[in-house]
């Protein structure tokens, strides 16, 4: 069973706010990515980290910026809202270069 | 053209069909995923792998390097089978993943 954990699992927000979400793992994983999906498509990478104080961009920053100060902690966090944010926010980790991915379960974000 | 193209995109079929979900691939890579994602729920890993095949329960997946071809294959097919199937590679030129667009399967019971 994946240790991996998201919170919210569902936000509803108005324009403008700011907010974090939270990724948490606990089984020591050096990786860890943040993505994006929308309803029946596919998914494209936000941010990604190889390790505590190492984090990059992906395809789709999005407005957005993390964190990696912990190895388990991966915070996604969106400065100022907008309903194009509105999406399925799925945090991963994987041990290693090459490793088995482990998904939480998703934040689902509404911005009103 | 996408570097990862799945096929097919939907597939419908009934209880205890065999099913075939295909994965082609253009870069050279140091492993390929095989993920399962049911409507609402989170994704979760089904296979990873760099040659040859793997089998767990009634799911076998197999991949061909040189082909740069992978196939997931489902025997005696259920309607809790029914979700979407993701694969995704490792590239080996800077260790990113390339995500297909994923097939959808319903299986009717």
């Amino acid at each position: 069973e994946a240790d991996i954990y998201q919170t919210p699992r569902y936000l509803v927000i108005g324009t403008g706010k700011k907010i974090t979400l939270e990724c948490s793992q606990t089984m020591g994983h050096d990786k860890m990515y943040w993505y994006q999906q929308d309803p029946g498509m596919e998914l494209h990478l936000i941010h990604y980290s190889y390790g505590v104080n190492s984090t990059e961009k992906g395809d789709l920053s999005s407005e957005s910026t993390v964190s990696r100060i912990r190895t388990e902690h991966f915070p996604l966090t969106l400065e100022s809202a907008r309903p194009s944010h509105t999406s399925q926010y799925l945090c991963a980790s994987s041990a290693g270069v090459i490793g088995e991915l482990f998904f939480g379960e998703g934040s689902r974000l509404t911005v009103l | 053209k996408n570097e990862v193209e799945q096929s097919p995109q939907n597939l419908t079929a009934q209880e205890g069909e065999f099913i075939t979900i295909n994965c082609s691939y253009s870069v050279g890579i140091s492993a390929l995923h095989w993920l399962q994602q049911h409507p609402g729920g989170g994704i979760v890993s089904l296979f990873m792998l760099s040659s040859g095949k793997k089998k767990h329960g009634r799911l076998i997946a197999t991949i061909n390097i040189q082909e740069k071809h992978s196939s997931l294959h489902i025997t005696a097919s259920h309607p809790r089978d029914s979700a979407v199937y993701i694969c995704a590679v490792m590239a080996d030129s800077n260790y990113q993943l390339i995500w297909g667009a994923g097939t959808k399967l319903i299986i009717k019971p």
